[in-house]
C-alpha cells in the first residue's frame, strides 16, 4: 500500500471556525491532490499541487486553501467552516500526474455544525 | 471543468451475471482515463489508467475498454461476484484543464 496518511481521521467543528487537514505521504510521489465526496457527485477536486509551493484550484476550490511547503506533506484549510463544507475528504498522490494511477488515503470525515 | 458522466448511476445484479457500464466524456483534448473500484468505508483503488484510442485492459474478471474518438469507455465485470459490489469511478485528464476530473459513479450490488 501507498504510504499516505491523513489526519485528523474525524473532526467535528462548529461554523466560522478554521480547520487544517493534513495529508502526509512516504512515497515522494510529485502530484498531491484533495477532493471531495459528495453524493452524486463522485470525487470532486478541491485543490492540487504539482511540486513544493506549486499549487493550483480544482472546480470546488473557494472556501479552501492549501500549502506545500515539502514534498510529503500538503494541508488543506478551511479558512472559516460551513454546513456545506461538511463531507468525507480525500488526499491522494501520484507519481506520474494525469496518466499515472491516483493511490488515497483513508479520508478525514469533517463535520460543521 | 469536464463533464464526466457515468451510467447506470446503480445496478443489482445476481451472482455470476455478467455486467457493464459505460462512462462517457467530452473527446476533445483527452489524455488519460482512469478507472477505480471504491468500496464502502475504504479508499478508492486504481483498475486501469487507459490513454490510446482502442485501448484493452484486463485484470481477472474486470476488463476495460476506450473510445477517444467518441468519448466513452466501458467496464465489464465477468461472472460477478459479491466482493465486487463496490462503486466503479471513471476519472478523465485532458489536456485543456490540467485536472483529473470524476464522474457520479456506477453503484454495483451482487446479490448471492
Amino acid at each position: 500500500d501507498a504510504g499516505i496518511t491523513q489526519s485528523p481521521r474525524h473532526k467535528v467543528t462548529e461554523t466560522g471556525t478554521p480547520v487544517t487537514l493534513r495529508c502526509h505521504q512516504t512515497e515522494n510521489h510529485r502530484y498531491m491532490y484533495w477532493y471531495r465526496q459528495d453524493p452524486g457527485h463522485g470525487l470532486r477536486l478541491i485543490h492540487y499541487s504539482y511540486g513544493v509551493k506549486d499549487t493550483d484550484k480544482g472546480e470546488v476550490s473557494d472556501g479552501y486553501s492549501v500549502s506545500r511547503s515539502k514534498t510529503e506533506d500538503f494541508l488543506l484549510t478551511l479558512e472559516s467552516a460551513t454546513s456545506s463544507q461538511t463531507s468525507v475528504y480525500f488526499c491522494a498522490i501520484s507519481e506520474l500526474g494525469g496518466n499515472g494511477e491516483l493511490f488515497f488515503g483513508e479520508g478525514s470525515r469533517l463535520t460543521v455544525l | 471543468i469536464l463533464n464526466v458522466e457515468q451510467s447506470p448511476q446503480s445496478l443489482h445484479v445476481q451472482e455470476g451475471d455478467s455486467t457493464n457500464f459505460t462512462c462517457s466524456f467530452p473527446s476533445s483534448n483527452f489524455y488519460a482515463l482512469h478507472w477505480y473500484r471504491w468500496e464502502t468505508a475504504k479508499s478508492p483503488e486504481a483498475l486501469f489508467v487507459m490513454t490510446l484510442n482502442g485501448d484493452e485492459k484486463k485484470k481477472g474478471r474486470i476488463s476495460a475498454t476506450l473510445n477517444t474518438k467518441e468519448g466513452y469507455s466501458y467496464l465489464y465485470i465477468k461472472g460477478s461476484q459479491p466482493e465486487d459490489s463496490a462503486t466503479y469511478l471513471c476519472a478523465v485528464f485532458n489536456n485543456a484543464g490540467n485536472m483529473l476530473t470524476f464522474g457520479g459513479g456506477t453503484r454495483l450490488m451482487v446479490k448471492p
